[in-house]
């Protein structure tokens, strides 16, 4: 079972709402990541997660705060958010984090479509 | 140069023929690579990945790898119009560990 699941699937919020996503999966993966997605653009990191402590941060404005309350559940906190915002949001999990003698395959959840007005 | 390249496509194929998609990578101590399929409006889904130089084989699917050449290849055979979608590849690159580097995809388009 390869499965990531995400909640919402569509959020539409204005700015000065407060919002949550949320992703859960449970694999056992340790490895726990946000990305944003732009229409026909790649997926572009946001966070990661390893064993429940933040790794990475990839200069994310810090309207988005990422929180990691256990092993099997990442939430992504949206704070007065802006237009340019709007994207799929994709939550993805791997058994650990990729290694420079290997790597453990990320699996995708669905996504949340967010639309910021 | 961009760490992970790909042709955006689109790609038009009939069916029934083999697809071949490529990227090449710049990193020279890349060690995993990826390839994701990605339908409009949805989540990249995970079809095949390699490790070590030479030809992996699933079903309809192979993945094709050249690290002295630093390139990765897929090759899908017996194409179908349900393989039209947009082919991310990914790469963990050695100067970026802990990171999947995806290029910007290629949009293949099986014609009946």
């Amino acid at each position: 079972d390869t499965e990531v699941t995400q909640t919402p699937k569509h959020l539409v919020m204005g700015m000065t709402n407060k919002k949550s996503l949320k992703c859960e999966q449970h694999m056992g993966h340790r490895a726990m990541y946000w990305y944003k997605q732009k229409a026909k653009k790649p997926p572009e990191l946001m966070f990661v997660y390893s064993y429940e402590k933040l790794s990475i941060n990839e200069s994310v404005p810090s309207r988005f705060s990422p929180e990691c309350p256990n092993s099997s559940l990442l939430n992504l906190h949206l704070h007065a958010l802006q237009p340019e915002d709007s994207a799929l949001y994709l939550c993805a999990s791997s058994q650990d984090l990729p290694g420079r003698t290997g790597a453990y395959e990320q699996y995708f959840g669905p996504g949340t479509r967010l639309t910021v007005t | 140069q961009k760490e992970v390249e790909q042709n955006s496509g689109p790609l038009s194929v009939p069916e029934g023929a083999i697809a071949s998609l490529n990227c090449t990578y710049s990193d020279r101590g890349s060690q995993s690579f990826f390839w994701y399929r990605q339908y409009s409006g949805k989540s990249p889904e995970l079809i095949m990945f390699i490790y070590s130089n030479g030809d992996k084989e699933d079903g309809r699917f192979t993945a094709q790898l050249n690290k002295a050449s630093q390139y990765v290849s897929l090759l899908i055979r017996d194409s179908q119009p349900s393989d039209s979608a947009t082919y991310l590849c990914a790469v963990v690159s050695y100067s970026s560990a802990s990171k999947i580097i995806f290029g910007s995809g290629t949009r293949l388009s099986i014609r009946p």
